[in-house]
């Protein structure tokens, strides 16, 4: 059971770059969430999943897209890469049902745009 | 929009010693989460409260829900050098989005031995 998993770690893109972010989960959970992480300003929610094919915006949309395809899998794309991204970004899961609704978090792929 | 803010921002404590950090809300939260992220890893689940006026302990850390269910305390008795990282409170966005959180700026606890 791998948990939560993210790839790369590290990533550094030139300004107009696009590339994607992955995350995988194994735990069967519904929920999934993509948030960035900025020195002082705690993490920020982009876009969250339900489920498999629905997707919704979080509070900080602009300039990342989402797809949800299966369970598993999250994928972050940056459509076109600005030094305003430069961030750390979390993938998190969650079980959706009646309780503690608590959300694991992958280790992150730290990102620098130059 | 609903806003969650936390302090301090940082805290410095002597190793034994108690220190509280605190969470408040714009808005009534239907539940609070804490989170722990030590440096450089991911944060990761403490504790939900969701009724109001809630305190739940885990070992030294007591934590708390206000009775307006508005703010929310972390209280460490005891400071080890192994409570080092930053302490996240998040609440849901709205009302009926449980999972939809947002995250307190945390609380930066740095222990001197």
């Amino acid at each position: 059971n791998a948990g939560v998993t993210q790839t790369p770690k590290f990533q550094v893109l030139k300004t107009g770059q696009s590339m994607t972010l992955q995350c995988a989960q194994d735990m069967n959970h519904e929920y999934m969430s993509w948030y960035r992480q900025d020195p002082g300003m705690g993490l920020r929610l982009i876009h969250y999943s339900v489920g498999a094919g629905i997707t919704d915006q979080g509070e900080v949309p602009n300039g990342y897209n989402v797809s949800r395809s299966t369970t598993e899998d999250f994928p972050l794309r940056l459509l076109s890469a600005a030094p305003s991204q430069t961030s750390v970004y979390f993938c998190a899961s969650s079980y959706m049902g009646q309780g503690a609704y608590e959300q694991y978090f992958g280790p992150g792929t730290r990102l620098t745009v130059t | 929009g609903q806003q969650v803010m936390q302090i301090p921002q940082y805290q410095h404590v002597q190793e034994g010693e108690d220190f509280t950090t605190y969470c408040n809300s714009s808005t009534t939260l239907s539940n609070i989460q804490w989170y722990k992220q030590r440096p450089g890893g991911h944060p990761v689940f403490l504790i939900q409260l969701v009724k109001s006026g809630e305190v739940k302990k885990q070992k030294r850390l007591t934590f708390q829900f206000g009775e307006a269910k508005k703010n929310s305390s972390l209280h460490i008795t005891a400071t080890q050098t192994t409570d080092v990282g930053t302490y996240f409170c998040a609440g849901p966005l709205t009302t009926d989005s449980w999972g939809k959180l947002q995250f307190g700026a945390g609380t930066q606890v740095v222990v001197t031995p």
